[in-house]
């Protein structure tokens, strides 16, 4: 990808458990978001944080970032079936207003 | 958050010719943003598109290939010029209106080059 790399690639849970994914990036950034990708359809924004924050959480929800690693963490607790979906986050070069896209992870959550 | 409009959702095309996909934002904004996603794949940015001056395209991506048009704030079209197979992909465009609530996306135009 043109920034980062997400773990795991794919990610198969029963309903009702936590999941988790990852994203590594490579360049100093001032925001990273995470989007989620239903098959076939656009994106949707999920979650903003800024590089000074260090959690943040929306509902079911609760995000992670660590600068100095350069990573961030997506949690969904109590998952559901609706959550299938496929994830990924997003960085933005330090000085541009652009955003760079990882590689995703395709979240399976079976009823 | 701005609504888009991206047409066409879809389209069949012959290699050799070329397609024009149109982004309209309900909202003035000052960048857009044009993405590529091949099958199975992440999202690629192709170039950024600002009113009245000529796009900034990403290393892998040039003018010729995907001129891009941004007459005023509300509107861009790219165009995938000499189409082959390996162009078959899902185009974005996208718009970040407010700096904070992160992108909004269009519906995204599933293009299949044969």
């Amino acid at each position: 990808s043109q920034q980062g790399e997400e773990d795991p690639q794919a990610l198969s849970i029963q309903e009702g458990e936590n999941a988790t994914m990852n994203c590594s990036y490579k360049t100093s950034i001032n925001n990273l978001q995470w989007y989620r990708q239903n098959s076939g359809r656009g994106l949707v924004h999920l979650i903003l944080i800024r590089s000074n924050e260090r959690e943040k959480h929306s509902g079911r929800l609760r995000v992670t970032l660590d600068t100095s690693k350069k990573s961030s963490s997506l949690l969904i607790t109590a998952s559901r079936a609706a959550d299938t979906a496929s994830y990924f986050c997003a960085t933005d070069a330090s000085n541009f207003n652009k955003f760079y896209f990882g590689s995703g992870t395709k979240l399976n959550v079976k009823p | 958050s701005a609504v888009i409009s991206q047409k066409p959702s879809r389209d069949i095309c012959q290699r050799g010719t070329s397609l024009t996909i149109q982004c309209q934002v309900d909202s003035q904004v000052t960048m857009m943003f044009w993405y590529r996603q091949q099958p199975g794949q992440s999202l690629t940015l192709i170039a950024t598109a600002n009113q009245g001056s000529e796009a900034t395209y990403e290393s892998g991506f040039v003018i010729d290939k995907f001129p891009i048009s941004r007459p005023n704030l509300t509107f861009s079209t790219l165009t995938v010029s000499n189409m082959s197979p390996e162009d078959s992909s899902i185009y974005l465009c996208s718009v970040d209106p407010a700096g904070v609530y992160g992108y909004t996306f269009g519906s995204g135009t599933r293009l299949t080059v044969v």
